[in-house]
């Protein structure tokens, strides 16, 4: 059972426009959760995170919402850039431990 | 940030032999080091959790005897995959965590294995 979820495999953005990856989670337990980028071939790079207590966490052009009644966060990139383009995952943890549960990932390209 | 690195970052095997994958933390020292496994436009997925002087946790459905881990230092952690077979061909990517902070937790380049 997939604990965390990212149901859009795919998301092609206009350069200049936002991008909006979306992801959700099924284990209340989960207090902090990150968002990483991965380039293939190389190991994911973190992005940005929001702790449970949060509701939005901006840095730059990176913003992130956390819903958490709906169990929902979302990354906002705006203004999209070329150089975005990569799979983007969400990552949640749990209160117990430094583990991280990912979600499958979500494909962004950023056409010029 | 911090730097871990792999190696090797690509390696290619008959069927039957071992190969050992390491991951170092370069300029930090790793309290707990992480190995995960990602499939073809999958994810990421964690095999074990290892801890410095002590044996790795597994997760469940990942065979111990078959991916051997060893954390011998703070800055070192191997995996082996032992009698290698095809369906063990994945790209491991480990993450080392300093142990302090939600954030310090960095991921190596990954190591492509091939298994013929």
């Amino acid at each position: 059972d997939q604990q965390v979820k990212q149901n859009s495999p795919s998301l092609s953005v206009q350069e200049g426009r936002i991008s909006i990856l979306n992801c959700d989670y099924t284990n209340s337990m989960f207090d902090y959760f990150l968002w990483y980028k991965k380039y293939p071939a190389e190991g994911p790079t973190f992005l940005i995170s929001i702790s449970s207590i949060k509701d939005k966490n901006e840095d730059g052009r990176f913003t992130v919402f956390l819903n958490k009644s709906a169990k929902h966060l979302s990354l906002h990139i705006v203004p999209s850039q070329p150089g975005d383009s990569a799979v983007y995952f969400c990552a949640a943890r749990g209160n117990a431990g430094n583990m991280l549960t990912f979600g499958g990932g979500t494909r962004l390209m950023v056409k010029p | 940030g911090a730097v871990v690195s792999q190696h090797p970052s690509r390696v290619i095997c008959k069927s039957g032999t071992s190969v050992k994958i390491e991951c170092r933390s370069l300029d930090f020292q790793a309290t707990t080091m992480f190995w995960y496994r990602q499939f073809p436009k999958q994810s990421l997925m964690l095999m074990a959790t290892s801890n410095e002087g002590s044996k790795a946790t597994y997760e469940q459905g990942v065979e111990k005897d078959k991916f051997l881990i060893n954390h011998a230092s703070l800055t070192l952690s191997t995996l082996t995959v032992t009698s290698a077979h095809p369906e063990d061909s994945s790209f491991y990517i480990c993450s080392a965590w300093t142990g302090q902070g939600y954030n310090e937790q960095f991921f190596g380049p990954g190591t492509r294995l091939t298994v013929l």
